[in-house]
């Protein structure tokens, strides 16, 4: 069935350092990437998101590359900063843009001073 | 207001009981999608609505679980006999197509 790993879990990293979170999907059919941030009792906001078509996209300090042939996609954030602690989600969609979308079980971004 | 809106915040229910999680989507979003996000983990699918259709409800855990929406806006999700595992954050979010606009959740904590 549909599924989506992400890796690390946790990662913590010193400030103005870049983070990688990295996630593979199941399905070669998926073709919408979106990633979310989560803060503490937060929702899930949108951070970006990459289409199947679009190899790498990047917004301000944030981007994201996608492998189709080895169904890879990871998001790189430069400079990091300490209001980029929280949980960071990727997800994949199957179908049209208003499937369902499956998301991975989450990365801990810790920033240290 | 402008977001997805969800009610109730918190609810406490004993084993057993029935419970309604209601969500009122942003006004004019087709999609409707309810997840189950337990402690520490990801949002999981339960299911999701284009309009007043249901279109997949893979993700719904047992036959205890029953989400309605009929008529495309306004969606309940109803957990019938609770159980301790039901305890989780049920978050609804809704889209045009593309990016999910997710409301605050409901915590459910079955005693």
């Amino acid at each position: 069935g549909e599924n989506v790993e992400q890796h690390p879990s946790t990662l913590s990293v010193q400030e103005g350092d870049s983070a990688v979170i990295k996630c593979t999907y199941s399905d070669s059919a998926s073709n919408y990437f979106p990633w979310y941030k989560q803060e503490l009792g937060k929702r899930p906001q949108l951070i970006i998101d990459i289409r199947s078509n679009v190899g790498e996209k990047k917004d301000q300090r944030i981007a994201v590359t996608l492998n189709k042939t080895a169904k890879h996609f990871s998001l790189h954030i430069t400079e990091t900063q300490p209001e980029d602690s929280a949980v960071y989600f990727c997800a994949a969609s199957w179908g049209s843009s208003a499937s369902k979308i499956i998301f991975g079980s989450g990365t801990r971004l810790s920033i240290r001073p | 207001g402008a977001g997805v809106s969800q009610s109730p915040r918190y609810k406490v229910a004993k084993r057993g009981q029935d419970v309604a999680l209601r969500c009122d989507p942003i006004s004019g979003h087709v999609s409707l999608f309810w997840y189950q996000q337990a402690l520490g983990q990801g949002p999981e699918f339960l299911t999701y609505f284009q309009n007043e259709a249901q279109l997949d409800k893979s993700g719904l855990p047992s036959d205890r679980f029953f989400a309605e929406r009929p008529e495309g806006s306004v969606s309940t999700l109803k957990i019938q006999r609770t159980q301790q595992e039901d305890s989780a954050v049920y978050l609804c979010a809704s889209s045009l197509g593309g990016e999910l606009f997710f409301g605050e959740g409901s915590r459910l904590t079955v005693l």
